[in-house]
This record gives structure tokens, sequence and C-alpha cells, in this order.
């Protein structure tokens, strides 16, 4: 059974930092992009970055650029999303997603971890 | 890169069909074969109904298609039933080899 769980989420300062994790069992996780979708409390999905199987490519939408990273460990099978320089506005449940196919998400996703950044 | 204009809602009886709307350009809807549609329950994460404008993953009902036509793709939901009640979002690749996601449509069964 392919399972997603995310964590690292909670209250950060504005400016602060907080790393996700997505644990992934269950599927052959190099052999998969992976990707961070967003969705503010009451809000829309925003998709934030996508990640190669061999972690040589990745790609962010423009408001997280310089700020966060995506990354993943194929040993470890997780995926991480390192976000500095945190804004009132990067409030959101924050979830995981395998991607198999050209989509924002794909088929499987994780529960979501809720990232509040407050003072 | 700007959110994809769909409709804030849409509504229906029963057995009914009904059509959401995904307004890009031709930079993502227009430009690319990659729209897809995810259904969001309360309290849930999404699930993908459609991609590649047209195709359903396995164990999606055939009561959902897709469609795209120039810079707009649409989503038909037929034979509507209660539980089809949720939010909709369509997604595109775009020309930055990113994703958008649409504005989101919250759809309810009369």
């Amino acid at each position: 059974e392919v399972q997603l769980v995310e964590s690292g989420g909670g209250l950060v300062q504005p400016g602060g930092s907080v790393r996700l994790s997505c644990a992934a069992s269950g599927f052959t996780f190099s052999d998969y992009w992976m990707s961070w979708v967003r969705q503010p409390p009451g809000k829309g999905l925003e998709w934030v970055a996508n990640i190669k199987p061999d972690g040589s490519e990745e790609h962010y939408v423009d408001s997280v650029k310089g700020r966060f990273t995506i990354s993943r460990d194929n040993a470890k099978n997780s995926l991480y999303l390192q976000m500095n320089s945190l804004r009132a506005e990067d409030t959101a449940v924050y979830y995981c997603a395998r991607t198999e196919v050209a989509t924002a998400g794909g088929s499987y996703w994780g529960q979501g971890t809720l990232v509040t950044v407050s003072s | 890169q700007s959110a994809l204009t769909q409709p804030a809602s849409v509504s229906g009886s029963p057995g009914q069909s009904i059509t959401i709307s995904c307004t890009g350009t031709s930079s993502d809807v227009g430009g690319y074969n990659y729209v897809s549609w995810y259904q969001q329950h309360p309290g849930k994460a999404p699930k993908l109904m459609i991609y590649d404008v047209s195709n359903r993953p396995s164990g999606v009902s055939n009561r959902f298609s897709g469609s795209k036509s120039g810079n707009t793709a649409s989503l038909t939901i037929s034979g509507l039933q209660a539980e089809d009640e949720a939010d909709y979002y369509c997604t595109s690749y775009t020309s930055s080899s990113t994703y958008v996601f649409g504005t989101g449509t919250k759809v309810t069964v009369l």
C-alpha cells in the first residue's frame, strides 16, 4: 500500500525556517517525481515545487524561489522541503504527492502538515 | 504565474450533468495537453480525477470526463450524485516548466 506521511510542521516566527519531511513507503520511491503542494486555511491549492526521481532537476513556483529548497534521499525513501525566510503568506497545509504523470500533484498524497507563520 | 480561472460555484440536481470550466492562456492550458482535475472533500487530500486533459486514473468513475478547446479546459460530471459534492480544481503545466492550479469550484448537489 502506498503511503506518504508528512511531518515537521508547526508554529514558526516570520523570517524563521522549518524543514518538512515526507516519508514514503509501499512503492519504489526512486522511480517517481515527487511534489509539494500547499493550501492556506480556507483557500485553494497552490503547487510549490517538484523534483526528478534522481534529484537532478527541481522546479519551483516563483513565490518561493530562493527561499524554499526541495530535496530527496532515495536511500531513506524521503522527500524534504527546506523553508527559509518564512512569511505570513506561507501559512498553509503542506502536502507531498507522488507524481506519476504530468500534473501538479499525483495519484497519492499525504495527509498534510500545517505550517503557521506568526509572531 | 496567475491562477487559472474557474467559476466559484456550480450546482445541479441528482442525475443531472454539470460542467466546470478552467480558463488559462496559451502559455499553460492552451499550450499543452497536461491539464488535470482534482476533487477535494473538506478536510481531505485532493484526489486526481482526470489527467492529460481527458484520461481517467484507474478507479475513477466514468461519470467524470474532461476536454479542452483552446485556452479553456472543462470537467463534466454526468449523473450527478450526492458524493460528488466537493471542491474541484484544475491544474496545468506551464511554459516555465511549473504547474498552476485553478481558483477552485465548489460543486453543490441540490
